[in-house]
């Protein structure tokens, strides 16, 4: 699986837009991006994932470049409780082996 | 979507006793399980996949002898920590892997079990 890059931390204003960006440049053509966070001690929970085309779901958005090197991760109006810990990831759908953590974004929303 | 249950949520235990975790998928089979530990401010580590009917596959530097796994079904997966100490303190986080139409090789978490050890 390829390797991501993300800021180890971000602040936002709550009601405004989060946007946290995540580098995977060795992508290769047949892995998705998948985003994942982790409310303090609680288990991830799965939020987005893409492969090229940008996706929207009731959680979030994924914006993906053309070339696939990077990511952004657009959560619209940030709340309160969004304050937690998101994981970009890079794997293959289907792929037999687990998911990797690496540090994730510490994301602090503030009133 | 799918759910992933762990049993307990906390757990205290004293130095030398052995304590058991439960992982249970609700809605959906897995033939896959992981079992993941974290400590204070670190990321999620995984520490060993088990697979439902077989032996357990353990990460390098992870005792087999201590931490036990077991898969018997296909909706259930224990972690029994035996032994244990002070350091064995954290986190224990479980993920099941999908094998309905739904949740087809996705993987899914459970609430996690943190266990203090004294």
């Amino acid at each position: 699986d390829a390797k991501t890059t993300q800021p180890p931390s971000m602040d936002c204003a709550e009601g405004r837009a989060a946007n946290l960006p995540c580098n995977h440049s060795t992508i290769s053509g047949n892995e998705y991006v998948y985003w994942y966070r982790q409310i303090h001690s609680q288990g991830p929970q799965y939020i987005i994932h893409g492969l090229k085309n940008n996706e929207t779901n009731e959680m979030a958005s994924l914006i993906i470049t053309e070339d696939r090197k990077s990511s952004t991760l657009i959560l619209p109006h940030a709340t309160l409780r969004d304050t937690a810990v998101y994981y970009c990831i890079v794997r293959a759908r289907g792929s037999q082996g687990n998911l990797i953590f690496g540090k994730g974004t510490k994301l602090s929303v503030k009133p | 979507g799918a759910v992933v249950s762990q049993h307990p949520s906390w757990v205290i235990c004293k130095s030398g006793t052995s304590v058991k975790i439960e992982c249970r998928s609700l809605d959906f089979q897995a033939t896959t399980m992981f079992w993941y530990r974290q400590f204070p401010k670190q990321s999620l580590m995984l520490m060993a996949t088990s697979n439902e009917g077989s032996k357990a596959t353990y990460e390098q530097g992870v005792e087999k002898d201590k931490f036990l796994i077991n898969h018997a079904s296909l909706t259930l997966s224990t972690l029994t920590v035996t032994s244990a100490h002070p350091e064995d303190s954290s986190f224990y986080i479980c993920s099941a892997r999908g094998e309905t139409s739904e949740a087809y090789n996705e993987q899914f978490f459970g609430p996690g079990t943190r266990l203090t050890v004294l």
